[in-house]
């Protein structure tokens, strides 16, 4: 079955360093998200991309913050420098479509650690 | 701004029983609603995808409804096993937004004892 994947699984820094995050959606999809979940909170929407463009970003995606689709395959978040606020679980994801049949399908996320 | 809440933030059976999570929503303008399980450390499993314009849907032992008008959904698991004990969160797409900005609850942690 399709799935999206992400690398790394974990990655550990520390605050004022650069980290991408990288992921792969499922291939026929067109529509790719950032979220992220901080450590028994809720998790949040971060970013929305298609057609090689941010549709929507939350007040969480600020400067620090940007995304990339360097080639077909790969989608990726970058955080330019790390602060400790950071540390979270960040989850990919991707949908075929959008709107009332948009289902989102999410990887396995990547633990960061800041220090 | 949408918010969404999930009872009860915990929630522990013996194994066989027929349970049901809740899910409440604050603005009933949405596109879809969306259920999800989550294992510890792990990513988000779709379980279900009601849209605005559906009353339930059903996948096995799952059966999901939604009543937009009220600002609910429920989430029915039937006959349940240990191996269904995960975090189980809802998710909203609200109408007009990018529709792939889910405003998710915090979700019912379930335990299912052998």
């Amino acid at each position: 079955e399709p799935e999206v994947t992400q690398t790394p699984s974990h990655q550990v820094t520390q605050m004022g360093q650069e980290v991408i995050l990288r992921c792969v959606p499922i291939s026929n999809h067109l529509y790719f998200y950032w979220y992220r979940q901080i450590l028994g909170q809720k998790v949040e929407f971060l970013v929305s991309f298609y057609n090689n463009e941010i549709s929507e970003k939350s007040e969480i995606f600020d400067d620090q913050f940007s995304v990339e689709r360097p080639d077909g395959s790969n989608f990726t978040l970058k955080i330019r420098s790390t602060k400790l606020e950071d540390s979270a679980m960040y989850f990919c994801a991707s949908s075929e479509a959008t709107g009332i049949i948009g289902e989102l399908f999410f990887g396995e996320g990547s633990r960061l650690t800041v220090l | 701004k949408q918010e969404v809440t999930q009872i009860p933030a915990a929630l522990s059976v013996p194994e066989g029983e027929n349970l049901v999570l809740n899910c409440s929503f604050t603005d009933s303008a949405i596109y879809n609603l969306q259920w999800f399980r989550q294992d510890p450390g792990k990513g988000l499993t779709s379980l279900l995808l009601i849209q605005s314009s559906q009353r339930e849907q059903t996948s096995g032992r799952l059966n999901a409804s939604l009543d937009k008008s009220s600002g609910r959904s429920t989430l029915y698991i039937a006959a349940s096993q240990p191996g269904d004990s995960a975090t189980y969160l809802c998710a909203v797409s609200n109408y007009g937004g990018s529709q792939g900005n889910l405003i998710f609850g915090k979700g019912t942690k379930l335990s299912v004892k052998p």
